[in-house]
Formats: C-alpha cells, sequence, structure tokens
C-alpha cells in the first residue's frame, strides 16, 4: 500500500465549478510534489514544495493553485479548468528538496466537462 | 529540457520469457529510478541507484547504473503476467535541477499466458 494518500481518486467537475485535490503522507518527508499525467504519457511536474514553501513552480496556468498548509499535506485548488486539463494528478513525496527516491500516491483521474 | 531516450516502447513477450529495457542520455545523472505504474495506479518506486556501476536487485528485477552516468538499464527474469505495465526510468541531475526528474517514455510490457 502506497504511503502517499490522495483523494478524491475520481472527480468530475465543469469548467465554473472551483474543487480541491488532496494529498496527505505520513513518511516525515520534507518535499512534496504535484505532476499531472496523461494516459501513456511519463508524469510531467507541476510544483515542488520544500519545506513547506513553493521551490518550483513548472509555469502550471493560475488555474491551478497549490499550497501546503503543513509538512503533511498537499492541496491543489482547481479553477475555471478546461477540457485538456483533464488527467491523472499525481502527488509524490521525497525525504529531501535534492529529490532522490519520490514515492507517488494512487492519483486523482480528473475529468472537465 | 532534458530527456531520457526509453526503449523499447512496447514489448509483447510469452509468460517466463525475460525482458530487457534501457534508457540513454546525452547527459549525466546522479540518480537513476525505475517505476512501473498499472491502469488507474499512480508509479511505484521498483528499483533507486546512486553510483555509477551500481547493479541492483530487487526479486526478479535487476538494473544497473551506467559507467557514464549517462544510462541504465532494468532487466526482469522469468516474467509473470502480474509484470505487465508500464515501467519508466526517471534521472535526477543536481544543480540547477535539483529536485526534479526527468523521466523516459516509458515501456509498455504486455505478458501472454
Amino acid at each position: 500500500d502506497t504511503e502517499v494518500t490522495q483523494t478524491p481518486k475520481h472527480l468530475v467537475m465543469g469548467m465554473t465549478n472551483k474543487k480541491s485535490l488532496k494529498c496527505e503522507q505520513h513518511m516525515g518527508h520534507r518535499a512534496m510534489y504535484w505532476y499531472k499525467q496523461k494516459a501513456k504519457k511519463p508524469p510531467e511536474l507541476m510544483f515542488v514544495y520544500s519545506y513547506e514553501k513553493l521551490s518550483i513552480n513548472e509555469s502550471v496556468p493560475s488555474r491551478f493553485s497549490p499550497e501546503c498548509p503543513n509538512s503533511s499535506l498537499l492541496n491543489l485548488h482547481l479553477h475555471a479548468l478546461q477540457p485538456e486539463d483533464s488527467a491523472l494528478y499525481l502527488c509524490a513525496s521525497s525525504q529531501g528538496p535534492e529529490g532522490g527516491e519520490l514515492f507517488f500516491g494512487e492519483g486523482s483521474r480528473l475529468t472537465v466537462l | 529540457g532534458q530527456q531520457l531516450n526509453q526503449s523499447p516502447q512496447s514489448m509483447f513477450i510469452q509468460e517466463g520469457e525475460d525482458v530487457s529495457m534501457n534508457c540513454t542520455s546525452s547527459s549525466i545523472f546522479n540518480t537513476w529510478l525505475w517505476y512501473k505504474q498499472e491502469p488507474g495506479e499512480g508509479p511505484v518506486l521498483l528499483i533507486a541507484l546512486y553510483k555509477a556501476g551500481e547493479l541492483t536487485s530487487n526479486g526478479r528485477l535487476t538494473a544497473q547504473f551506467g559507467i557514464t552516468r549517462k544510462d541504465s538499464f532494468l532487466n526482469i527474469s522469468a516474467s509473470i503476467p502480474s509484470d505487465v505495465g508500464i515501467y519508466f526510468c526517471a534521472g535526477l541531475q543536481g544543480g540547477t535541477s535539483y529536485g526534479k526528474l526527468t523521466f523516459g517514455q516509458g515501456t509498455i510490457l504486455t505478458v501472454h499466458p
């Protein structure tokens, strides 16, 4: 079983909705990540949080807004998304900001209508 | 950005056969990771490699960190149906790429009973 927990597992939303994806890890890791993945493609990095501070934003549109309330939690707030944003959103964590072994959650499957 | 060339793109094999896949790059990496992803799930870390020349096994899986630090391979011996999935290599560089994994395009493995 993965030690990175993501909720919800599935989400369907309209283009005018506001929703959030949540991620939690209890491994004491100090770096957390959001990735976006399209079918049969590798994950694409969106954001990196290191010691609860945003350290990398891969030029992600502002309709995606990350938040790290504490060292165990990571949220991704969604607003005014487009159908092309439909994808599997993966959360991951690593022991430190230098990366190394990333552990992924099971993902949240997002469909934008 | 950096790219990892992963091959083959797909493999169709009979149960019991051995499998080999590899990743190459024009750049040096400090860490190589191998992940397996099954449909509807997040990537699961199989093996992590940290030293050039390192050879590491995990059950029927064996992976090596190339001497030049620009490549890595993964072997699966005596394949079984549950080996089916997409296998991704991922590399980590230091310096300005701190914390950012570069993924290969994946190898889709199908095992026929």
